[in-house]
């Protein structure tokens, strides 16, 4: 089945690192997303990884991929007071989703405080 | 490049009342979704075309939802009659085609409030 579950709250300080967590359960997934939502805003790509790698750097931003226990992580480096927000883990199952339907997790509210 | 826009972006209805949303893609875009964000939880997909025919609706509730995407461009979603329970964020995305490594662009959303 396809499920895709995270913690709910995380709270960090300003400059430190923040690690969310996230678990799928759809081995099928080829495409692998991190979401920000802002209040009151849509949600924006972060970045995404592809199924057959297990690392991916983006400037402050680094994805862990495991894939043997599905499971995905966000590490935000220096994270400042405009990081705060819903992070969403979203997976792109397969087979039969040549349209790309994408299925999120619950999201994890981060929040930094200075 | 315009984002994708929604209108309203609020709403206060009664149950059984009926209401509509409409969503306007980034021009060009073949893809549009419409996906429901509970409070509390991720969106999940309620519709999905390409260009003017629909790819995906299995999670939506046929009963009491449709949704349009006339000449393949703007889309309309309703809701009739409205339950308590459709109190949510509606959120449009659209993608320059469908498929996992095309990136969902998503509109800001119409918060729904049924009463």
């Amino acid at each position: 089945g396809e499920d895709v579950e995270q913690s709910l709250f995380l709270s960090v300080r300003e400059g430190d690192s923040s690690v969310i967590n996230c678990t799928y359960t759809d081995s099928s997934s080829t495409y692998l997303y991190w979401y920000k939502q802002e209040p009151g805003a849509g949600l924006q790509l972060l970045t995404y990884i592809f199924s057959n790698m297990d690392m991916k750097q983006d400037q402050r931003l680094t994805v862990l991929l495991n894939k043997k226990d599905k499971h995905l992580s966000l590490r935000i480096a220096d994270t400042q007071t405009g990081d705060s927000a819903i992070y969403f883990c979203a997976e792109s199952p397969l087979p039969g989703n040549q349209g790309g339907k994408l299925i999120f997790g619950q999201g994890t509210e981060l929040s930094v405080k200075p | 490049e315009a984002g994708v826009a929604q209108s309203p972006r609020y709403k206060i209805i009664e149950k059984r009342q009926s209401v509509a949303f409409w969503c306007n893609p980034i021009s060009g875009h073949a893809t549009l979704y419409w996906y429901q964000q509970i409070l509390g939880q991720g969106p999940k997909l309620l519709i999905q075309f390409q260009n003017n025919g629909v790819v995906d609706d299995s999670q939506l509730p046929k009963d009491r939802f449709s949704a349009e995407r006339l000449k393949g461009v703007d889309s309309t979603l309703k809701i009739q009659p409205a339950k308590l329970e459709d109190s949510a964020v509606y959120l449009c995305a659209s993608s320059r085609m469908g498929g996992p490594r095309e990136t969902q662009y998503f509109g800001p959303g119409t918060r729904l409030l049924v009463l």
